[in-house]
């Protein structure tokens, strides 16, 4: 079946725009995760969903991000007065399991490449 | 707060090469440890993935063992091959389970 779908991949933002990244999840799994990946570095965790719940969001690095998954299944991620800082690949993935500490994987989409200029 | 470590941050070695990369971890009450292969311009791909019961993964020319009580994790790539080439990322979960928090990588290049 389908993996992890994420548009648009590459995205350029003059600084001040909004911007809005969309994650679509392997069909039926019930966790999606959003991080954020700067240039040479590994991953960072920015929220986590468990269906249209968004039960973590400590990693979201200011105000200015915001994320939804209204009907449990689509989300988006929403960087509003983008800045330089913001441009990095934004990864989103998804798991079958309520929790990680199973045999169960997540699955990675192949990013949101975001360029702030 | 766990902190994920990964040596070295660059390797390049002939074709052929046996070669180990090297993951360490500070908080050793961990569910389980995985290894991901990241492509440039691509998300990541799970390769392995060790409960913290087990102590060593197995799959085709991948070895991965792991040591809870010294917080290390090591990936065992064996005869590399060009297509090995990519960035190698180790993870683990935290607590709640609901979230991983990555090494930084080590970027292989294997020569032909």
């Amino acid at each position: 079946g389908a993996g992890v779908s994420q548009s648009p991949r590459y995205k350029v933002a003059k600084r001040g725009q909004d911007v809005a990244l969309r994650c679509d999840p392997i069909s039926g799994h019930v966790s999606l995760f959003w991080y954020q990946q700067a240039l040479g570095q590994g991953p960072e965790f920015l929220t986590y969903f468990q269906n249209e719940a968004q039960l973590d969001k400590s990693g979201l690095p200011s105000d200015r991000f915001f994320a939804e998954r209204p009907e449990g299944s689509v989300s988006t991620l929403k960087i509003q007065r983008t800045q330089q800082e913001d441009s990095a690949v934004y990864l989103c993935a998804s798991s079958s399991r309520r929790t990680l500490a199973s045999q169960e994987t997540q699955y990675f989409g192949p990013g949101t490449r975001l360029l702030v200029l | 707060k766990q902190e994920v470590t990964q040596i070295p941050a660059a390797l390049s070695v002939p074709e052929g090469e046996n070669l180990v990369l090297n993951c360490s971890f500070t908080d050793s009450a961990i569910y389980n440890l995985q290894w991901f292969r990241q492509d440039p311009g691509k998300g990541l791909t799970s390769l392995l993935l060790i409960q913290s019961s087990q102590r060593e993964q197995t799959s085709g020319r991948l070895n991965a063992s792991l040591d809870k009580s010294s917080g290390r994790s090591t990936l065992y790539i064996a005869a590399s091959q060009p297509g090995d080439s990519a960035t190698y990322l180790c993870a683990v979960p935290n607590n709640a389970g609901n979230m991983l928090t990555f090494g930084g990588g080590t970027r292989l290049m294997v020569k032909p």
